[in-house]
């Protein structure tokens, strides 16, 4: 199974700055990586398939890269509906798996 | 407008079965350009993919989970199903079902979820 990692774990910053999250995996997984944003007591919510295409009606400040086995998800310009928990997922090989989160915190 | 929503007993006992459902409205649930995910958080921890099953009845599985995890589809009634056996402490957590896209695979569309206590 493909492990995926998440560093930080948490972050903390304020509204404006620029903030990066990284996603390892355990092995390749070409590009076929996603990212979701979850608030409390909701479901996910897609950022990113693909490992850098912008879900329909997400802002641009997200953006994705990576491929391989290293991946990135960064907000341009933090704002205030921004701060929540952060996932990766790996969908190259099955079982698909989700990195620990990265909680998103306002400094 | 794709919707879904998930429903079933919020409490179960130790060894005994969780069945959950998921309701579809709005799109196709046959296509065969989508696969038909469940997802699961224990409480204030990490998502964790159970499996996910095509149109055609293929199936993946969380090798975790396997021996005790069956999902369906019921075209009939656009509903999605899951079953997981001898459930115990273990297996608390909110329940999310979702819908992956085959040429843009990523869970695009998510039920709200439904919380499943495991408890005597």
């Amino acid at each position: 199974d493909v492990q995926m990692t998440q560093s930080p774990s948490t972050l903390s910053a304020s509204v404006g700055d620029r903030v990066t999250i990284t996603c390892r995996a355990s092995q390749s997984i070409s590009s076929w990586l996603a990212w979701y944003q979850q608030k409390p007591g909701k479901a996910p919510k897609l950022l990113i398939y693909k490992s850098s295409s912008l879900e329909s009606g997400v802002p641009s400040r997200f953006s994705g890269s990576g491929s391989g086995r290293e991946f990135t998800l960064t907000i341009s310009s933090l704002q205030p509906d921004d701060f929540a928990t952060y996932y990766c997922q790996q969908y190259n090989s099955y079982p698909s798996s989700f990195g620990q989160g990265t909680k998103l915190e306002i400094k | 407008q794709v919707q879904l929503q998930e429903s079933g007993p919020g409490l179960v006992k130790p060894s005994q079965t969780l069945s959950l459902t998921c309701a579809v409205s709005g799109g196709s649930f046959t296509s065969g350009n989508y696969y038909w995910t469940w997802i699961r958080q224990p409480a204030g921890k990490g998502l964790e993919w159970i499996g996910r099953i095509h149109p055609s009845g293929s199936t993946n599985y969380n090798p975790s989970l396997e021996s005790r995890i069956t999902i369906s589809l019921e075209t009939s009634k656009n509903q999605l199903s899951l079953k997981l056996t001898s459930v115990t402490a273990a297996d608390t957590a909110v329940y999310y079902c979702a819908r992956d896209e085959e040429w843009s695979p990523a869970a695009h569309y998510w039920g709200q979820g439904t919380l499943v206590t495991v408890s005597s």
